[in-house]
């Protein structure tokens, strides 16, 4: 059964810093990777995602992640992070039967 | 129009209630998504529709009945729900069921059983 992991239950960053999330998965082929974003009260919006070919994969909001195979992860990134990037992020894998499996998610806080 | 559009926002029922949440898009998509999210927790799935047709149920209680008029349009029907039923109930739709395209998701129902 493919698994998801986010080892990070909170973040807190300050504004303007540097930012990463991790994400790790189980599989044993390459699936289908994505990171969703949930800000307080809403619903999740797809940050970016992952199939193939260049592992750097640019997305919305200056978000990036990068695919690596040896390490089984796929790793949020942002240089600077905004106080509007308070959320809940979700990591999600899919193979196989289409539908994803989320991480539990990691809760970013923002410090002015 | 590139939304998934919940109705209502909020909705507070009683055990013995009959209620309905509403979820339209009018993007084309063709498999729309019923998720059920407690606080804290990741989305957890509940029905796949799929050109119209059920096409996935996640062991549901009888009590959720999912409806799929058309191509724009999910429902689902709520009947004799239990307090631990109280979540935010989440909408997506996907091009297709094939994931791989992502999901775009309603800002949901926000349900208390009381």
């Amino acid at each position: 059964a493919q698994s998801v992991t986010q080892p990070d239950i909170h973040i807190t960053v300050s504004e303007g810093a540097s930012l990463e999330l991790r994400c790790n998965y189980s599989y044993g082929a390459t699936p289908y990777l994505f990171w969703y974003v949930q800000s307080p009260g809403q619903g999740l919006q797809l940050l970016l995602k992952y199939f193939s070919g260049d592992t750097l994969v640019q997305g919305i909001k200056g978000f990036e992640a990068e695919f690596k195979r040896s390490q089984s992860s796929f790793n949020l990134r942002k240089p600077s992070v905004h106080w509007s990037d308070a959320a809940e992020y979700f990591c999600a894998v899919v193979r196989g039967s289409y539908i994803p499996t989320f991480g539990r998610g990691t809760s970013l806080i923002v410090h002015p | 129009d590139t939304e998934v559009t919940q109705t209502p926002k909020h909705l507070v029922m009683g055990m013995t209630n009959k209620k309905s949440l509403k979820c339209e898009q009018h993007m084309g998509h063709r498999a729309m998504y019923w998720y059920k999210q407690k606080a804290k927790k990741p989305p957890e799935l509940m029905f796949v529709y799929s050109y119209e047709k059920l096409s996935i149920n996640e062991s549901v209680p009888s009590r959720f009945s999912p409806e799929c008029p058309n191509s724009s349009l999910l429902n689902l029907h709520l009947h004799a729900l239990q307090p631990e039923d109280s979540a935010l109930y989440l909408c997506a739709s996907s091009q297709d069921d094939r994931a791989w395209y992502g999901y775009t998701f309603g800002s949901g129902t926000r349900l208390t059983v009381v």
